[in-house]
């Protein structure tokens, strides 16, 4: 059983970068048989994909995050990572990394991260 | 435009049934979903993947109270035998190639 844990700073100051990584345990990420999934919430509200990796490097992103989301995988310590650029306040969230088995269901969350954007 | 349709919220007594459901937009009737839930203060959990006939496929250790069931453009999500664990956010999740969508949820409250 696939098992995941985010980790990463909580607070990020305004127009800095968020950057969070996502530990996996329990399979290989370069196995090919999931896509490497950020997802986040804001407080109080539903979730958001953000974009999804492959052991390839191919990339997806959420079109309205596009320009500000890098994905990346280091296989050798079988993580993955988010940085998200120019954070506002709009961008506090729960992060949550997630499998998505051949990019369709979400098999397996991580337990969250909080991210708080404040000065 | 694929978009996911779910009620804000539901409720109903421990132990009875409540039965939950997920439209797809017009035109993409025949789409797979998954159901999630989300228990206060903690991660989305995957109960199940529902495709369009009605088969779905459960995630580890779903107990048999949660079932799922496909009319048309609606996915639906049937708890029976409710219990107090059983209130949560559900939330639907499609996907076409590229992207991946999540309905804005569903607020289970058990009386």
């Amino acid at each position: 059983q696939v098992q995941l844990q985010e980790s990463g700073p909580g607070l990020v100051k305004p127009s800095q970068t968020l950057s969070l990584s996502c530990t996996v345990s329990g399979g290989s990420i370069s196995s090919g048989d999931y896509y490497w999934t950020w997802i986040r919430q804001h407080p109080g509200k539903g979730l958001e994909w953000i974009g999804y990796i492959y052991h390839s490097g191919t990339t997806y992103f959420n079109p309205s995050l596009k320009s500000r989301v890098t994905l990346s995988i280091d296989t050798s310590k079988n993580q993955l990572s988010l940085k998200l650029s120019s954070v506002t306040a709009a961008d506090t969230a729960v992060y949550f990394c997630a499998a998505a088995r051949g990019a369709t269901a979400v098999d397996y969350w991580g337990q969250g991260t909080l991210v708080t954007v404040s000065s | 435009q694929l978009v996911l349709t779910q009620s804000p919220s539901a409720s109903a007594s421990l132990g009875a049934s409540v039965k939950l459901t997920c439209t797809l937009s017009s035109g993409h009737s025949r789409y797979a979903i998954a159901w999630h839930q989300q228990q206060p203060e903690k991660g989305p959990r995957y109960l199940m993947k529902l495709n369009s006939d009605g088969s779905h496929s459960k995630g580890d250790g779903i107990p048999d109270r949660f079932s799922g069931s496909s009319s048309g453009a609606e996915r639906h999500l049937t708890i029976s035998s409710l219990q107090s664990e059983d209130e949560a956010d559900y939330y639907c999740q499609t996907w076409t190639t590229g992207i991946q969508i999540f309905g804005g949820g569903t607020k289970l409250t058990v009386l």
